[in-house]
């Protein structure tokens, strides 16, 4: 089945840690993009990549990092400078195309121990 | 002004209602326009684009009106299934082909026996 799988679904990090969340699609889409989705609120655009070895800044990547080696593969890291991590992550893929929608993974739930 | 604005809700209806929800988006440069669903503590999936002539999907129709820049979702004979969160969304990439997606904070529709 073709998806977008995110791990893991929960995570807890403890003061001054990095953590690394996984996202991998074998959608063949070119596009991915991670998002940060905090209660009552709509989803914010940390980083997003539109082909291998690139990505570009969102709106709050501040405390965030990325990297894009390979297609399938979009992994998030959330630094020990993002000060408010606790939120839900989702990790979005698309055809690289402006008309066309993004499916998401499952997300991940991280919270501060 | 938010880029996409939807009326938070809680709407709460009796199943067999019919429901309509409205979304209005400040870049008149938009091109594409989606409807998400999420369901409490799950990521957002593709309900259905909306085209601007309009578009049904059994018992859901969307409506595009450019003119006064509002998105509209209506749910016919409401079903205890429906109850979730619905998410409008707004491609609001002013060039460059890149498919960035504004989502707004999405209302919310419970359905009651």
């Amino acid at each position: 089945d073709g998806g977008i799988t995110q791990s893991p679904k929960y995570l807890f990090r403890k003061e001054g840690q990095n953590v690394t969340l996984s996202c991998e699609q074998n959608l063949n889409h070119d596009a991915m993009y991670w998002y940060r989705q905090d209660p009552g609120q709509g989803l914010r655009l940390i980083y997003y990549s539109q082909i291998v070895n690139d990505f570009q800044k969102g709106d709050i990547a501040e405390g965030y990092s990325v990297s894009r080696e390979k297609k399938e593969s979009f992994p998030l890291t959330v630094t020990s400078a993002q000060k408010n991590p606790t939120a839900f992550y989702l990790c979005a893929s698309s055809i690289y195309s402006s008309n066309q929608p993004q499916h998401f993974g499952d997300g991940t739930r991280l919270s501060i121990l | 002004r938010k880029e996409v604005e939807q009326d938070p809700g809680p709407f709460n209806v009796p199943e067999g209602a019919t429901v309509a929800f409205n979304c209005t988006y400040s870049n008149s440069a938009s091109q594409s326009f989606f409807w998400y669903r999420q369901d409490c503590r799950k990521e957002p999936k593709l309900l259905m684009s909306v085209y601007s002539s309009g578009n049904e999907d059994g018992r859901f129709t969307a409506q595009l009106n450019r003119a006064s820049q509002y998105i509209s979702l209506l749910i016919r004979d409401s079903k205890l299934s429906d109850s979730a969160t619905y998410l409008c969304v707004v491609n609001g990439s002013p060039s460059g082909g890149y498919n960035k997606l504004i989502f707004g904070a999405g209302t919310r529709l419970a359905v009651h026996p």
